[in-house]
């Protein structure tokens, strides 16, 4: 079974400049977030999807930051413009309907530095 | 913040002995998980256990909780180099939401 994929693994940009993420999660699976991770610190979450709506986006900075996932597959995580405290991991993370859906499988993450 | 935290943040032992790793938590939950991320890697999820367990092993883990203080322990046995790792705690209080915890980071010396 392929896990949660996500290009790029890395990105550098200047602040003001626009970057976006893209994910894939497990196949079949309802259920897709998206966190930061700032060095040092725990992953954050940023937004939830449940197939193609939007569960919780509470943390998400919606000044800067959209998300969207088409279809209920794919995502794709935006930030427009960039500002350097952005600089961190972002990690997409996938889980299962029914049973077992407590657990979340993480992608590599993409590491965006902003200068 | 309902961020869990966790202690300590570094931990050093030498191959072969034991770790342990804490997690404290603000909420009434409905489980606990932990999750190891290797350097610049992505998460994966270790085991779970739920507000109604106390205690839960798989292989060389072993996991306690304690609804009453709030707390959770994750204790490795016999380490090995490979379990060189930072390690999250993380919880669920209502969905499927995981509020992670600060991380322990820990470093097997052979």
């Amino acid at each position: 079974e392929a896990g949660v994929a996500q290009s790029p693994r890395y990105k550098i940009i200047e602040k003001r400049q626009s970057v976006a993420f893209w994910c894939n999660p497990i196949s079949g699976h309802a259920t897709l977030y998206w966190y930061q991770q700032i060095l040092g610190q725990g992953p954050k979450l940023l937004i939830q999807f449940q197939n193609n709506g939007v569960v919780d986006d509470s943390q998400l900075p919606k000044d800067r930051f959209s998300a969207e996932r088409l279809k209920g597959v794919d995502s794709t995580l935006k930030i427009q413009p960039a500002k350097l405290e952005d600089s961190a991991v972002y990690l997409c993370a996938s889980s299962s309907p029914g049973q077992g859906r407590e657990t979340q499988y993480f992608g590599p993450g993409t590491r965006l530095l902003v200068l | 913040s309902q961020q869990g935290e966790e202690d300590p943040q570094a931990l050093s032992i030498q191959e072969g002995e034991n770790a342990t790793m804490n997690c404290s938590y603000k909420t009434s939950i409905n489980n606990l998980q932990w999750y190891r991320q290797n350097s610049g890697r992505g998460l994966v999820h270790l085991i779970l256990i739920r507000s109604n367990e106390r205690e839960k092993h798989s292989g060389r883990l072993r996991v306690t909780l304690d609804t009453s203080k709030k707390s959770s322990s994750l204790l490795i046995t016999a380490s090995r180099a490979a379990d060189t790792a930072s390690y999250f705690c993380a919880y669920n209080f209502g969905n499927e939401k995981l509020t992670f915890g600060t991380g322990t980071r820990l470093t097997i010396i052979p």
